[in-house]
């Protein structure tokens, strides 16, 4: 089975504060993708990884960056972290963008 | 853009009954289709995933059918039991591949 896990279920951040969301996939798949979810709007992606270093902006990219120096971990960084960044943050991964994907159980950020 | 929708928006039912959950979607031109249980506070489980070219998929007590013309997925829970009361949501593809769009989902509450 494919494992997706995210570095922390929950965060309670200060608003300035640099932040660092961690995700690690253990089945070698190529494509790998931020979410966040909110009451009322659903999940909107933020970024996605196809390849490692390679990344493309997502549907709400700002005040979001991403790093992937690895297969296998994506970690999303909020530069200067807002209280409008509060939400769940969900990781997935794919072997291509066409096939199933996998999700992790999610990370709960809080920003006062 | 595609546009995908779930109706209804929550659903409750007595334990034992047959239920049906649909989604809809505007652009007929996707790969696949994927539903997902979400269960309060916690990552998105697939459920299944179906094909462009295949017509429904089961597992267990889960049925999920696909009309790509007419911009539709059906998944019917046979039997259901207070252990599937969860958030259901579908999601298709985007047009250039790159990420999952999804429904808002449908709230299930199942009842003993």
């Amino acid at each position: 089975d494919v494992k997706v896990t995210q570095s922390s279920r929950y965060l309670v951040k200060r608003t300035g504060e640099k932040v660092f969301l961690e995700c690690v996939q253990d089945m070698d798949h190529e494509n790998m993708f931020w979410y966040r979810q909110d009451p009322g709007l659903g999940l909107r992606l933020i970024y996605f990884s196809y390849d490692v270093k390679m990344k493309e902006k997502g549907d709400i990219p700002e005040g979001y960056s991403v790093s992937r120096e690895k297969k296998e971990r994506f970690s999303l960084i909020l530069e200067s972290a807002s209280t409008n960044q509060t939400s769940m943050y969900l990781c997935a991964s794919a072997l291509s963008t066409r096939f199933e994907q996998f999700f992790g159980p999610g990370t709960r950020l809080t920003v006062l | 853009k595609q546009e995908v929708t779930q109706i209804p928006a929550a659903l409750s039912v007595p334990e034992g009954e047959n239920l049906v959950l649909n989604c809809s979607f505007t652009d007929s031109a996707i790969y696949n289709l994927q539903w997902f249980r979400q269960d309060p506070g916690k990552g998105l489980t697939s459920l299944l995933l179906i094909q462009s070219s295949q017509r429904e998929q089961t597992s267990g007590r889960l049925n999920a059918s696909l009309d790509k013309s007419s911009g539709r997925s059906t998944l019917y829970i046979a039997a259901s039991q207070p252990g599937d009361s969860a958030t259901y949501l579908c999601a298709v593809p985007n047009q250039a591949g790159t990420a999952l769009i999804f429904g808002k989902g449908t709230t299930l509450s199942v009842s003993s």
